[in-house]
C-alpha cells in the first residue's frame, strides 16, 4: 500500500534552514505529482508546494515564495523540501502527499514532521 | 488572497445527519474547483473522503457524500456515528497548480 513517511523536522532559530524529506513507496514514485502541506498549531492545513511528476512545474503559497523549495529524486523514490529564511510562523506539522493521478486531490497522505521555529 | 472558509466547530447526535460547508472568499464554489473533502483525528495522517465534489473514496462509507450546496460545496453525514468524530477539511484547487485549504470544521458527535 502507500506509504508516504516524512522526516528532517526539529527545532531551529529563525533565520536559518532546514531540509525535509519523504520516504515514499508502494507506488511507481515517479508517475506521480507530489504535494506539501502544513499545520500550524491550532490551526487548520495550509497547502505549501507542489511539483510535477517530472519535476517540470514547482508551484509555491505565497507564504513561503521565495524562501521554500520543492523538489524530488525518483531514483531515492524521495520528496524533499528545503526550507531557508525561517520565521516563527513557519513553525508546523509538515506532510507530504501523494497527488492523484486522474484527479484534483490528495489520495494519500503521511502523518508529518514537526519543525519549530524559535529563538 | 483567497479564503476558504468553513464552519470553525459543528455538533451531531448518533444517528443524525449534519452538513458541513466549504465557502470561498472570491465568489462561488462550483465543480470546476474539484472540491475534496479529507478527515483527520488527532496525531493521524488526512484520510481522503470525497473527491471530484462528490466521488467518494474508496472504502468511505456511502453515509459521506459531498456536493453543491448553492454557492459552497457540501460534505454531508448522515446516520453520524461516534468514531466520525474528527476534523474535516475541504481543499479547493485554484487552477494553475495552486490548492487551497480550508481551515477545518471540528464535528462532535454526541
Amino acid at each position: 500500500q502507500v506509504q508516504l513517511v516524512e522526516s528532517g523536522g526539529g527545532v531551529v532559530q529563525p533565520g536559518g534552514s532546514l531540509r525535509l524529506s519523504c520516504a515514499a513507496s508502494g507506488f511507481t514514485f515517479s508517475h506521480y505529482g507530489m504535494h506539501w502541506v502544513r499545520q500550524a498549531p491550532g490551526k487548520g492545513l495550509e497547502w505549501v508546494a507542489f511539483i510535477r511528476f517530472d519535476a517540470t512545474f514547482k508551484l509555491y503559497a505565497d507564504s513561503v515564495k521565495g524562501r521554500f523549495t520543492i523538489s524530488r529524486d525518483s531514483s531515492k523514490n524521495t520528496l524533499y523540501l528545503q526550507m531557508n529564511s525561517l520565521r516563527a510562523e513557519d513553525t508546523a506539522i509538515y506532510s507530504c502527499a501523494k497527488q492523484s493521478g486522474n484527479y484534483y486531490y490528495m489520495d494519500a497522505w503521511g502523518t508529518g514532521t514537526t519543525v519549530t521555529v524559535s529563538s | 488572497q483567497t479564503v476558504v472558509t468553513q464552519e470553525p466547530s459543528f455538533s451531531v447526535s448518533p444517528g443524525g445527519t449534519v452538513t458541513l460547508t466549504c465557502d470561498l472568499s472570491s465568489g462561488s464554489v462550483s465543480t470546476n474547483y474539484h472540491p475534496s473533502w479529507y478527515q483527520q483525528t488527532p496525531g493521524q495522517a488526512p484520510r481522503t473522503l470525497i473527491y471530484n465534489t462528490n466521488t467518494r473514496s474508496s472504502g468511505v462509507p456511502d453515509r459521506f457524500s459531498g456536493s453543491i450546496l448553492g454557492n459552497k460545496a457540501a460534505l454531508t453525514i448522515t446516520g453520524a456515528q461516534a468514531d466520525d468524530e474528527s476534523i474535516y477539511y475541504c481543499v479547493l484547487y485554484m487552477g494553475g497548480g495552486i490548492w487551497v485549504c480550508g481551515g477545518g470544521t471540528k464535528l462532535t458527535v454526541l
